[in-house]
């Protein structure tokens, strides 16, 4: 059974650019949640997927967008870079619908590094 | 959801039990406590949930009082693999918000 998995791990990248980072849900999952992690910060939520839109959003501007594919899979889309965007991007999958205790399942983050 | 405050840092000892606190005042009837552990430059790992009184799974027990406004994780035993931040979340996972709020943790630094 295989757990969330994200591509790539590290990625390096300078100011205005754009970057793309994918999520893989974990198997039987079809929720995708995108969070940034700053360091020494605890995680900040981005955006939740399901059903392949997006269903809630954190406070980030309009340079965050994403989207969830028919197999569940995602992707987080970062345009014109800021030094600030520089932090772990986790992404966490869950089952949707509701009524039951909706633990998400976190992957190992994506390292980025705008410079 | 509620906000939580729980100690920026704390020592132990291998083989010593960790009990970490956590205050949510303002605690939904729907919420429900979550913990969750962390290891640099990994995601966040599920630990233990529980709605009152005490939740004991393989890892931790959880004892959460009868108002509820407060919660306390046990670790029994810890050794140095636990040095780890330690998240305590409040929220209704049955809303459909899906969006976990995290404050900035405790840091349990186990000590040989």
């Amino acid at each position: 059974d295989a757990g969330v998995t994200q591509s790539p791990t590290h990625l390096i990248k300078t100011r205005g650019q754009q970057v793309t980072l994918r999520c893989s849900p974990k198997s039987g999952h079809d929720t995708v949640s995108w969070y940034q992690q700053a360091l020494g910060q605890g995680p900040q939520f981005i955006f939740q997927y399901y059903e392949e839109e997006e269903r809630q959003r954190g406070n980030f501007p309009d340079r965050f967008s994403g989207h969830q594919f028919p197999n569940y899979s995602s992707e987080l889309n970062v345009n014109a870079l800021l030094l600030g965007d520089s932090a772990l991007y986790l992404c966490a999958s869950s089952l949707g619908g509701g009524g039951e205790q909706e633990t998400q399942y976190f992957g190992p983050g994506t390292r980025l590094l705008v410079l | 959801l509620a906000k939580t405050t729980q100690p920026i840092s704390m020592d132990s000892y291998e083989g010593q039990e960790v009990n970490i606190t956590c205050s949510h005042n303002n605690i939904a009837t729907n919420d429900y406590i979550t913990w969750y552990q962390q290891f640099p430059s990994q995601g966040p790992r599920f630990i233990i949930q529980g709605y009152k009184t005490k939740v004991t799974n393989e890892v931790a027990s959880l004892f959460i009082p009868a108002d509820r406004k407060s919660s306390t994780l046990s670790l029994p035993r810890v050794s140095l693999s636990d040095t780890a931040v330690y998240y305590c979340l409040v929220g209704d996972p049955s809303g459909n918000t899906g969006k976990l709020i995290f404050g900035q943790g405790t840091t349990l630094q186990v000590k040989p």
